[in-house]
């Protein structure tokens, strides 16, 4: 089973932290992604990265950044967190067989509140 | 620009009748479609998906869904729902580059 691991479930922060969601997949998959869910918005993509060192920007990267340093973790970093970016944040990852078909596999998600 | 529009935010069926979940897209090309189902608390799990080929779809847990170019629609049913259906229902078309698209989700709820 594939399997995309989250570091926390709940994280807390105060305004102007800067703050780190870590994913790891354990299936050698090329590409991974994040996302924040917001309820009536459904799920909306800041950032993906097709393989190791290399990113795209998704739809909503404004305060974000990302790092993938190895093909396993794909890091989330708030740089200055605004309580703007309360959310549910939901990494994924795909195989990189053929990148518009496959299945994105999902982790539980880290519900984050800033204060 | 692409977009997919679920027209429902919430639906509510008895255990045992059966289900229609709605779901719209706009995309220039032929579409590749995917609907997901996210159940309290926990990630999105795959039901199916459309990329090509036979215009109804089975997936897991009993889903299927029918793709209509004509209607720009991609709706999800289930004959007979069980109420460990009761999640989030999300559905997405993908672009040539791999992102998905989603639509803003379908509440189920299930009533014994």
């Amino acid at each position: 089973d594939v399997k995309v691991t989250q570091s926390s479930r709940y994280l807390v922060k105060r305004t102007g932290e800067k703050v780190f969601l870590e994913c790891v997949q354990d299936m050698d998959h090329e590409n991974m992604f994040w996302y924040r869910q917001d309820p009536g918005l459904g799920l909306r993509l800041i950032y993906f990265s097709y393989d190791v060192k290399m990113k795209e920007k998704g739809d909503i990267p404004e305060g974000y950044s990302v790092s993938r340093e190895k093909k396993e973790r794909f890091s989330l970093i708030l740089e200055s967190a605004s309580t703007n970016q309360t959310s549910m944040y939901l990494c994924a990852s795909s195989p990189g067989l053929a990148i518009s078909t496959d299945t994105q596999y999902f982790g539980p998600g880290t519900r984050l509140t800033v204060l | 620009a692409q977009s997919v529009t679920q027209p429902d935010i919430h639906i509510t069926v008895s255990e045992g009748a059966s289900l229609e979940l709605r779901c719209n897209y706009s995309y220039g090309a032929t579409p590749y479609l995917f609907w997901y189902v996210q159940s309290p608390g926990q990630g999105l799990q795959l039901l199916l998906k459309y990329f090509s080929g036979d215009t109804l779809v089975q997936g897991i847990k009993g889903f299927e869904a029918e793709f209509k170019r004509s209607q720009s629609s991609f709706n999800l049913r289930k004959p007979s729902v069980h109420w460990s259906d009761a999640a989030e229902y999300f559905c997405a078309v993908g672009d040539r580059g791999g992102k998905l698209i989603f639509g803003q989700g379908t509440e189920l709820s299930v009533k014994p």
